[in-house]
């Protein structure tokens, strides 16, 4: 079936600092992932939508310039959370598409990420 | 922009008990899809629909989709402590390539 890691799982920075988040698509090609990021008891949020060899679409709150996305190759997404402040501190998640057709996506394990 | 309003929010059910979810959107969707997340876990897909009412079932658990395609409900039969968690319907909307989360129902099995 189709997989997608994240790395890291967790990490823990301290204020200021910017953290990168690598989400890959193990056995499928994905042109579009996405980011989301949930708080603790709450629901999915969508952050932006990442495409490969172009910009990435942010939702609307979103800052793009706290939040750098690349979508380098059609197996890799990163998201890159710059100056990072306490209140960044959430689990996100990316999930891919298959580019193969399906409206499926497939989410990876999460990111925690706490910042002190 | 495109709201999916998930109830109830909260679900205390006794073990081999029935409960259903319900999964509203104010607009007509292109399909809608089911995600189970477990305590500490990332989201799961359990099921699309995508026909105006279609029913499709997974061993205890029936998914149906409206006949406006702007409702999706979820019924679990016989309730078990696997099935502990956290229950979201995501929307795609029409012509759209977005998912649209509902703010799902948490699901708590007393043994």
């Amino acid at each position: 079936g189709a997989v997608v890691s994240q790395h890291p799982s967790w990490v823990i920075c301290k204020s200021g600092t910017s953290v990168k988040i690598e989400c890959r698509s193990l056995d499928f090609q994905a042109t579009t992932m996405f980011w989301y990021r949930q708080f603790p008891k709450q629901s999915l949020m969508l952050m932006a939508t990442s495409n490969e060899g172009s910009k990435a679409t942010y939702e609307q709150g979103v800052e793009k310039d706290k939040f750098l996305i690349n979508h380098a190759s059609l197996t890799l997404s990163t998201l890159t959370v710059t100056s990072a402040h306490p209140e960044d501190s959430s689990f996100y998640i990316c999930s891919a598409r298959d580019n193969r057709g399906a409206d499926t996506q497939y989410f990876g394990p999460g990111t925690r990420l706490t910042v002190l | 922009g495109q709201q999916v309003m998930q109830i109830p929010q909260y679900q205390h059910v006794q073990e081999g008990e029935d409960f259903t979810t319900y999964c509203n959107s104010s607009t007509t969707l292109s399909n809608i899809q089911w995600y189970k997340q477990r305590p500490g876990g990332h989201p799961v897909f359990l099921i699309q629909l995508v026909k105006s009412g279609e029913v499709k079932k997974q061993k205890r658990l029936t998914f149906q989709f409206g006949e406006a395609k702007k409702n999706s409900s979820l019924h679990i039969t016989a309730t078990q402590t696997t099935d502990v968690g956290t229950y979201f319907c995501a929307a795609l909307k029409a012509a759209g390539n977005k998912l649209t989360f509902g703010g799902g129902t948490r699901v708590l099995v007393k043994p």
